[in-house]
């Protein structure tokens, strides 16, 4: 069936350190692939995206490249901040549908 | 554009009371998602609307649940009767699904119900 592995947080970094998060999926057709955030008391908000193979989505210094050949989609940014900490979820479109799959979210905090 | 916006962000009742949670979309989306979070089971999707239409209620867990769209701009999630694991957040987000345009969600309605 189709579905979403993100890595199990929480994920610790000091201030400037390097993220990975790491999302695979399984998929029939092709999915287009997010990844959303959210932060304490809010819900959550679009963080970047793409829609096929080999496409990069980037925001706010973050990055995720659409690999069909290893089906993931893993998340980076080179210097994380304080004020990146939040819970991070890797999700699915199922391609011509409304049906969405999250994966199980990735609490990433970040010291100063 | 003031995004999806729900009411009431905070909801304590008792077991037994009716709770209605609402929802109104960004201006222009034609689809609606209500989703239910919680720390065992996740984002869970309880029902979708599309204009206007409940296309898939499959998610909606039982008959106590029950979820309306009157019209474009407002919806509904009601939960009669309560019971103590309803207590969740609760999700709306609206898109232009149609278009392939990303969900938009709400900052959620936390319900405890005691």
């Amino acid at each position: 069936g189709n579905s979403v592995t993100q890595m199990e947080g929480p994920v610790t970094l000091s201030e400037e350190a390097f993220l990975t998060i790491n999302c695979t999926y399984t998929a029939t057709g092709y999915p287009s692939l997010f990844w959303y955030v959210q932060y304490p008391g809010e819900g959550l908000q679009l963080l970047l995206k793409a829609t096929k193979a080999d496409d990069k989505g980037s925001n706010k210094g973050f990055e995720a490249t659409y690999r069909k050949e290893t089906t993931s989609f893993h998340l980076e940014k080179g210097s994380v901040q304080v004020s990146d900490s939040a819970v991070y979820f890797c999700a699915l479109r199922l391609s011509g549908t409304y049906k969405y799959i999250f994966g199980t979210g990735t609490r990433l905090k970040v010291l100063a | 554009d003031a995004g999806v916006i729900q009411s009431p962000r905070h909801e304590v009742t008792e077991m037994g009371q009716e709770v209605t949670l609402r929802c109104k979309p960004i201006s222009g989306h034609n689809s609606l998602f209500w989703y239910r979070q919680t720390m065992m089971r996740g984002l869970e999707l309880l029902i979708y609307f599309n204009n206007n239409v409940p296309i898939d209620d499959s998610g909606m867990p039982e008959d106590r649940f029950s979820a309306k769209m009157p019209n474009a701009s407002f919806s509904t999630l009601k939960i009669q009767p309560s019971e103590p694991r309803d207590s969740a957040v609760y999700f709306c987000a609206s898109s232009f699904v149609d278009r392939g345009s990303p969900l938009h969600f709400g900052n959620g309605t936390r319900l405890t119900v005691t």
